[in-house]
């Protein structure tokens, strides 16, 4: 079945540092890919998406490109700031069928120190 | 607009007892969801529902059931809890099946004694 996989944490940078958090799908078909955030105590926000290959999803200083080749989803942001503090996970849906189902990756959890 | 909402926060609850989580949206989604977060597992499907009346089976339905009487809410309920349930249960909408964002709910923190 699909599934996602993305590297594990915690993760701790330092402010100003660049942050890359890997993402690889499996998938039969063409998925869409999302990142959500989970700040502490809160439920999960939409970070950015890309619904095809070769899409960047982009927000808050955060990009993502959709890798066909390489099945890959790749988190990346030039310099973190202690309120990017959160727990970030990886997805994917495949519709067609799926009713709109989020597969969700583990979760990685940075923190950012000042 | 409150968008999703849910009822409790937390709850502790003895094995063996029951309970039902409430999830309201007011945003006129078609589609809802309930998830559980636990550590290291990242967010799992439990049911979901694309629409009122409707429901169906997630990754991980046992011991759970579901019913979506009106199209805002989604009522989550454990028959019998056991300590395996205790988790961070999260609900989810989705306009219909084009859109792309689940909307969250902020989550219910549920301890099985």
């Amino acid at each position: 079945g699909d599934s996602v996989t993305q590297m594990e944490g915690p993760v701790t940078l330092s402010e100003e540092a660049f942050l890359t958090i890997n993402c690889t799908y499996t998938a039969t078909g063409y998925p869409s890919l999302f990142w959500y955030v989970q700040y502490p105590g809160e439920g999960l926000q939409l970070l950015l998406k890309a619904t095809k290959a070769d899409d960047k999803g982009s927000n808050k200083g955060f990009e993502a490109t959709y890798r066909k080749e390489t099945t890959s989803f790749h988190l990346e942001k030039g310099s973190v700031q202690v309120s990017d503090s959160a727990v970030y996970f990886c997805a994917l849906s495949s519709y067609g069928g799926s009713q709109g189902n989020l597969i969700f990756g583990k979760g990685t959890k940075l923190s950012v120190k000042p | 607009n409150a968008g999703v909402t849910q009822t409790p926060k937390f709850r502790v609850l003895k094995t063996g007892q029951s309970m039902t989580l409430l999830c309201a949206q007011d945003m006129n989604h078609e589609y809802m969801y309930w998830y559980r977060q636990d550590p290291g597992m990242g967010l799992r499907l439990i049911h979901y529902s694309v629409g009122e009346g409707t429901t169906a089976k997630g990754e991980v339905p046992d011991g759970y059931n579901v019913s979506r009487l009106k199209k805002q809410n989604f009522l989550l309920g454990l028959e019998s809890a056991a300590p395996s349930q205790t988790s961070v249960y999260f609900c989810a909408s989705l306009p219909h099946a084009d859109s792309y964002e689940q909307y969250f709910g902020p989550g219910t923190r549920l301890t099985v004694t």
